[in-house]
């Protein structure tokens, strides 16, 4: 139990253009989700935490305007890289938290984005 | 966690060794602590946590202990293999609704038969 399913796993993308990010929780509701973003050969930075029917909040210094996240149940969040640069380009990865559990924490496959 | 941005430190050992990897948490408020495997391209694989409120926790060949006094946790893994390179990274948690782990470092391990 406890999927999350992340797509597109890889996508690249010219500049200028948008890209959305999709994260399912498949057998479970997500009171919660999360955006990470990773560059190589270092850690997860979270950039948002996303609630069910409302506004996500953005960790110090994400541009909201750039990364837009709707959650519009309680199994899909979407991060939409607006206006995508090659200083984008990383790695994304979801997380979902089932409620009440302490250790609910799901995270989705990642996705690869390379901006050209 | 501490601050990222830097690269990863490595450890190294031998196939059927055991391996130390540890990790220094920042914020005293933490009580619910992870360990994540992450191997190349894909997303944190959940390993063993702990909560604040206990100094070890064993699982299947690992053991994670937590010294709250220096704000320190550590991850043994026995009898290392090589399919146990990855690299790996401490979470930590305040618990309040809803809030997300904040990551550590990382070390990357890699073994060799």
């Amino acid at each position: 139990g406890a999927v999350v399913s992340q797509h597109p796993s890889r996508v690249i993308c010219k500049s200028g253009t948008s890209v959305k990010i999709e994260c399912r929780s498949l057998d479970f509701q997500a009171t919660t989700m999360f955006w990470y973003r990773q560059f190589p050969k270092q850690s997860l930075m979270l950039m948002a935490t996303s609630n069910e029917g409302s506004k996500a909040t953005y960790e110090q210094g994400v541009e909201k305007d750039k990364f837009l996240i709707n959650h519009a149940s309680l199994t899909l969040s979407t991060l939409t890289v607006a206006s995508a640069h090659p200083e984008d380009s990383s790695f994304y990865i979801c997380s979902a938290k089932r409620g009440g559990l302490r250790n609910g924490y799901t995270f989705g496959s990642g996705t690869r984005l390379t901006v050209v | 966690g501490e601050s990222v941005g830097l690269h990863l430190p490595t450890l190294s050992v031998q196939e059927g060794d055991n391996s130390i990897i540890n990790c220094a948490y920042s914020n005293s408020a933490s009580d619910y602590f992870i360990w994540y495997k992450q191997e190349s391209g894909k997303g944190p694989q959940f390993i063993i946590d702990i909560r604040s409120n206990m100094d070890k926790r064993q699982g299947q060949r690992v053991t994670v202990l937590l010294n709250k006094t220096v704000k320190h946790l550590s991850l043994q893994i026995a009898a290392t293999q090589p399919g146990d390179s990855a690299v790996y990274f401490c979470a930590e948690n305040v618990n309040q609704a809803g809030t997300a782990l904040i990551f550590g470092k990382g070390t990357t391990l890699s073994v060799s038969s």
